[in-house]
């Protein structure tokens, strides 16, 4: 059975910040690694995906995969409050499909 | 580009009553995901479909859920009966990769409250 773990939050920065999102998964067999953003009431939104060893970046926003210690993580620097969001991490690939985390609460203080 | 389209939006059913939800991907988009979303969890895959094939159906509790693909295009999800615990939010997702592991859109949902 797969599984991504998150840390459910609330994660708490203040303004200007970097916020750091951490994710880890069970099956090394995994190749694909995305991030999603959900704001309250509405349906997730892909930020970034990822699929080789290293760091992926985009705007303000860097994924880091490290498939040797199976972790995937999403930095967001100068962090906004329309950033205050629930932030999904998903895995697929390997031995089984798609699979999402719980995610983690993103709250940024003003 | 238009993005994916889900329908109906809200729906509110008694327990033991039937219940279907519709979703027409992104044009051109081979796989279609449908999902189960609890309130506080992530969403959970149901079934996967790949143009008009099942790729994983593992967590669809057949007893009471089933889909289609028609054409691979558009697709319809029913459950029948429904109980309290289908609550939830149904998501339906498109991805261009017809491996099935690439980047998901998804569309607006259909919340669903058993009652």
């Amino acid at each position: 059975q797969k599984e991504v773990e998150q840390n459910s939050g609330p994660l708490s920065v203040p303004e200007g910040a970097i916020a750091s999102l951490n994710c880890t998964y069970s099956d090394r067999g995994s190749q694909s690694f995305f991030w999603y953003r959900q704001y309250s009431g509405k349906s997730p939104e892909l930020i970034m995906s990822i699929y080789s060893n290293g760091d992926k970046e985009d705007g303000r926003f860097t994924a880091q995969l490290n498939k040797a210690s199976q972790y995937v993580s999403l930095l967001i620097r100068d962090s906004q409050p329309s950033d205050s969001a629930t932030y999904l991490c998903a895995v697929a690939g390997g031995y089984q499909k798609v699979t999402f985390g719980i995610g983690t609460k993103l709250q940024v203080i003003p | 580009e238009a993005g994916v389209a889900q329908s109906p939006r809200y729906k509110i059913i008694e327990k033991r009553q039937s219940v279907a939800f519709w979703c027409n991907p992104i044009s051109g988009h081979a796989t279609l995901y449908w999902y189960q979303q609890i309130l506080g969890q992530g969403p959970k895959l149901l079934i996967q479909f790949q143009n008009n094939g099942v790729v994983d159906d593992s967590q669809l509790p057949k007893d009471r859920f089933s889909a289609e693909r028609l054409k691979g295009v558009d697709s319809t999800l029913k459950i029948q009966p429904a109980k309290l615990e289908d609550s939830a939010v149904y998501l339906c997702a498109s991805s261009l990769d017809g491996t099935g592991d690439g980047e998901q859109y998804f569309g607006p949902g259909t919340r669903l409250t058993v009652t």
